[in-house]
């Protein structure tokens, strides 16, 4: 398996831009989570999916932002328009859903907001 | 909010000695994972130890687990040069949705 992909791997955009961030999770794992990591803030949990529903939405930041999983194997982060605070790593993760098992990360996103 | 808070903030070591960093939690948990993180990488799993556990080995790893304190602690024995890195607490609770910590910077000199 080649692990939790996303892409792109980096994102410069411009204020007010649409921003969209990808994940493929490892086939078989029936949760994913998508992260944000800034210096400030750390590694904050935005949102969680279980067997492609969302269940918890609480860390999304605010309206901008949004996220879908529309099939076992795909799902995207939409900002939707971007701002300069957005700039941060955003990773995927997923997870056989066990209360046993760790998660496997992506490789990160890294997006730039000018 | 995080959970975790490692302790300490950042760590310098010479090759070939133990480096231990701590973890303290707020709230009661499933299990406890350790993660690492590689400069401009993602996270690796490195080890989980659940709530009715005291203590787990993997390789040249020691984790300790205090439910009563709050509490855990990942012992690295005869540290590398490539364990440079940083490493991250992080709490599982009920729904399976982790919480990280904000991580502790280890170097390693040769």
């Amino acid at each position: 398996d080649a692990g939790v992909i996303q892409s792109p791997r980096h994102e410069v955009t411009e204020m007010g831009q649409e921003v969209t961030l990808r994940c493929k999770p490892i086939s078989g794992h029936n949760s994913l989570f998508w992260y944000r990591q800034t210096m400030m803030r750390g590694l904050e949990l935005l949102i969680y999916f279980n067997n492609n529903v969302p269940i918890d939405d609480s860390g999304m930041p605010e309206d901008r932002f949004s996220a879908k999983m529309p099939n076992a194997s795909f799902s995207t982060l939409k900002i939707q328009p971007s701002e300069p605070r957005d700039s941060a790593v955003y990773f995927c993760a997923s997870s056989l859903g066990g209360q046993g098992d760790g998660y496997t990360f992506g490789s990160g996103t890294r997006l730039t907001v000018v | 909010s995080q959970q975790g808070e490692e302790d300490p903030q950042a760590l310098s070591i010479q090759e070939g000695e133990n480096a231990t960093m701590n973890c303290s939690y707020k709230t009661s948990i499933n299990n406890l994972q350790w993660y690492r993180q590689n400069s401009g990488r993602g996270l690796v799993h490195l080890i989980l130890i659940r709530s009715n556990e005291r203590e787990k080995h993997s390789g040249r790893l020691r984790v300790t687990l205090d439910t009563s304190k709050k509490s855990s602690s990942l012992l690295i024995t005869a540290s590398r040069a490539a364990d440079t890195a940083s490493y991250f607490c992080a709490t599982s609770n009920p729904g399976n949705m982790l919480t990280f910590g904000g991580g502790t910077r280890l170097m390693v000199k040769p």
